[in-house]
């Protein structure tokens, strides 16, 4: 089945620096890859998602970029505040499995003042 | 629109017992995807209704059932609980099975199992 690696455990940024998140997957089948964050005591929140036939895709301090060859996918959080702290999961999704959502392990980002 | 709603929020369980847990989608949706979330396992599916008929189904013992009425609400039923089966049960729910169809979490119902 689908394997999906997710890189750093931990982050620590300063309040206005960017964050980068990143996610490598194995089966060449997914299409699909959406990225929660999930506050404490929350359900995760999906913020972006992007599709096998993107490359890139952009709402406004979040970017989420794609790489199919290397099977490799990140998120971008430009001009980081106090509020983006929280737990980061990316997902991916493989044809056929139904919706079937695979995440990775998560990185907790702390964005300091 | 109502989000997706958990009852009940938390639980305390002895091991042996059993347990259920209720998910409510959003309005209009009409899949509902159980997920358990540990510390040491993270994010896990455990299975996925469509229509009132399980689609698809994740790793774990078939102490683990669910179902869904005709309404779109869902329950999962935990069977002869273990220590280990505590966790935060997570619920989503989408309007169809497609691939980009947007899940939406509840804010989970957390089983501690002593």
């Amino acid at each position: 089945g689908e394997n999906v690696e997710q890189h750093p455990s931990t982050l620590s940024v300063q309040e206005g620096d960017s964050a980068v998140i990143k996610c490598t997957y194995s089966d060449s089948a997914s299409n699909y890859f959406p990225w929660y964050k999930q506050e404490l005591g929350k359900g995760p929140q999906l913020i972006i998602d992007i599709r096998s036939n993107v490359g890139e895709k952009k709402d406004q301090r979040i970017a989420v970029t794609l790489n199919k060859t290397a099977k490799h996918f990140s998120l971008h959080i430009t001009e980081t505040q106090p509020e983006d702290s929280a737990v980061y999961f990316c997902a991916a999704v493989v044809t056929g499995g139904g919706n079937k959502l695979t995440f990775g392990t998560g990185t907790q980002l702390k964005v300091e003042l | 629109k109502a989000g997706v709603t958990q009852t009940p929020r938390y639980l305390i369980k002895t091991r042996g017992q059993q347990v259920t847990l209720s998910c409510s989608p959003i309005s209009g949706h009409r899949s509902v995807s159980w997920y358990q979330q540990t510390p040491g396992q993270g994010l896990q599916f455990l299975f996925e209704y469509f229509s009132e008929t399980q689609r698809n189904k994740g790793n774990f013992p078939g102490r683990f059932s669910g179902r869904q009425f005709s309404n779109s609400r869902s329950e999962m039923n935990v069977s002869t609980l273990e220590l280990g089966d505590s966790a935060l049960y997570l619920c989503a729910s989408s309007l169809g099975t497609a691939v980009t169809d947007t899940q939406y979490f509840g804010p989970g119902t957390r089983l501690t199992v002593l």
